[in-house]
């Protein structure tokens, strides 16, 4: 079963704050994405990558960088974080693309205030 | 447009029951996927099942089971004899070969309440 972890899994910043959010997956999977969840809205993609040091931009992606750092972890960061941002943000796995089974971590619960 | 329509924000069934969630798509691709999704109440968000645009076969898994109307682009989830734990949210997913291929679409998704 694959793992895909999420660090932390609540955080609250100021606006203007700076805030990293981490994904590390243990199953050596290629691709790896980030998402938000907003009532109203399903899961978005913000950002993805299909390995270390590749980054691609999701459909989301204003106001967030990602860079992927090893073939197991994935950093999504917010500079100047704003109050629009406040979400429920997944990381994602899958070994072979979209098409395949997407491996979810349990997400991470951001409130920008 | 949206890709990936749930028209049902929120179903309510009682333990036992069995449960259609509806979902329609929008695709010009011939080849594609659609997932179903489950996010629990405990944070996780696990796979459920998986129907191909190739395939003609009822994909089934446990209790959980697809009706898929290719020419009316619809995909149901069919969940038998209810269990409280089955309570979360339910997404529906669309993958599409081609320029889109990266990603999957999600819908909004449909709150499930089980009520014992």
């Amino acid at each position: 079963e694959a793992a895909v972890t999420q660090s932390p899994r609540n955080k609250v910043t100021v606006t203007g704050g700076n805030v990293t959010l981490s994904c590390r997956q243990t199953n050596s999977h290629n691709y790896m994405y980030w998402y938000r969840q907003d009532t109203g809205h399903g899961l978005r993609l913000i950002h993805y990558s299909y390995g270390a040091g590749n980054l691609q931009i999701g459909d989301v992606p204003d106001g967030y960088k990602a860079t992927r750092t090893t073939q197991e972890d994935f950093f999504l960061l917010l500079e100047l974080a704003s109050p629009s941002q406040t979400s429920l943000y997944f990381c994602a796995s899958s070994d072979k693309g979209a098409n395949t089974e997407v491996f979810f971590g349990k997400g991470t619960r951001l409130t920008v205030v | 447009a949206q890709k990936v329509i749930q028209v049902w924000s929120t179903a309510s069934r009682q333990e036992g029951e069995e449960l259609t969630l509806d979902c329609s798509y929008e695709t010009s691709q011939v080849l594609y996927h659609l997932f179903w999704y489950k996010h629990l109440l405990s944070g996780e968000m696990v796979f459920l099942i998986r129907q191909m645009s190739s395939s003609t076969a009822k994909e089934r898994s446990g209790r959980y089971s697809v009706v898929f109307q290719k020419s009316l682009k619809s995909i149901s989830l069919v969940i038998s004899a209810l269990q409280p734990d089955d309570s979360g949210k339910y997404f529906c997913a669309l993958w599409e070969h081609g320029t889109n291929a990266y990603k999957v679409i999600f819908g909004k998704g449909t709150h499930l309440h089980v009520l014992p």
